[in-house]
């Protein structure tokens, strides 16, 4: 079984400040690894996914993760954030074969304050 | 770009009342998935669904829950006797089919209650 630990329930940040968000995982097989964004009133939607290679990934609107296997971590970041980067960011790991159900973690609300 | 919907996108029924929950995943993806989201929660799977069958379902997927893809483009939901704790947001996904193909989301609905 697969299990997602999201630090940080809450980030407030000032807008064109730096954000991580944090993320650490636990499986006894390989997994692939997901951040989706949810923004307001929307579903989710992908921002990036590592299922093997370089350690860093690079998604859409500025965002990248580097995976870390020996501190089982999948740290979100962006250099300079907007105040549309407001909203709900999920970390979440499946499996890499099989059915691949996605096991989420708690999710982490990012605030941006002008 | 093609797009998961969700119909209603609000339900609101009494308790042990039937609900259908409406989904079009993308056409060409062979993977069917729901996940639901109770408030403050975390985002939790509930079945995945390939082939006409059920792949994998959770332990939150019990015999009150069934799935069905009753014709070539909608697949469904069903609750068969609502309890106040199945108020919820429910999320529909699909995926193509290789093992590398991403989960897409639709909007979600929310399914209240009473």
């Amino acid at each position: 079984a697969q299990s997602v630990t999201q630090l940080d329930s809450q980030v407030p940040v000032f807008e064109e400040a730096p954000v991580e968000l944090r993320c650490n995982y636990s499986s006894s097989v390989s997994v692939y690894l997901f951040w989706y964004v949810q923004y307001p009133n929307q579903g989710l939607q992908l921002l990036l996914k590592y299922l093997s290679g370089s350690t860093l990934v690079k998604g859409i609107n500025g965002f990248e993760a580097e995976f870390n296997k020996s501190q089982t971590s999948f740290h979100l970041r962006k250099p300079s954030v907007h105040i549309s980067d407001t909203a709900e960011y999920f970390c979440a790991v499946s499996e890499i074969q099989g059915a691949q159900k996605l096991v989420f973690g708690q999710g982490t609300r990012l605030t941006i304050n002008p | 770009e093609p797009e998961v919907t969700q119909t209603p996108s609000h339900q609101v029924t009494q308790m042990g009342q039937e609900v259908i929950l409406r989904c079009v995943p993308i056409s060409n993806h062979l993977y069917f998935y729901w996940y639901r989201q109770i408030l403050g929660q975390k985002v939790e799977f509930l079945v995945s669904f390939y082939n006409n069958e059920i792949s994998e379902k959770s332990e939150i997927f019990d015999d009150q829950f069934s799935v069905e893809r009753p014709d070539g483009s909608n697949f469904t939901l069903k609750i068969r006797s609502t309890k106040l704790e199945d108020s919820a947001m429910y999320f529909c996904a699909s995926r193509y089919w290789g093992w590398t193909d991403t989960q897409y989301f639709g909007p979600g609905t929310r399914l209240t209650v009473l």
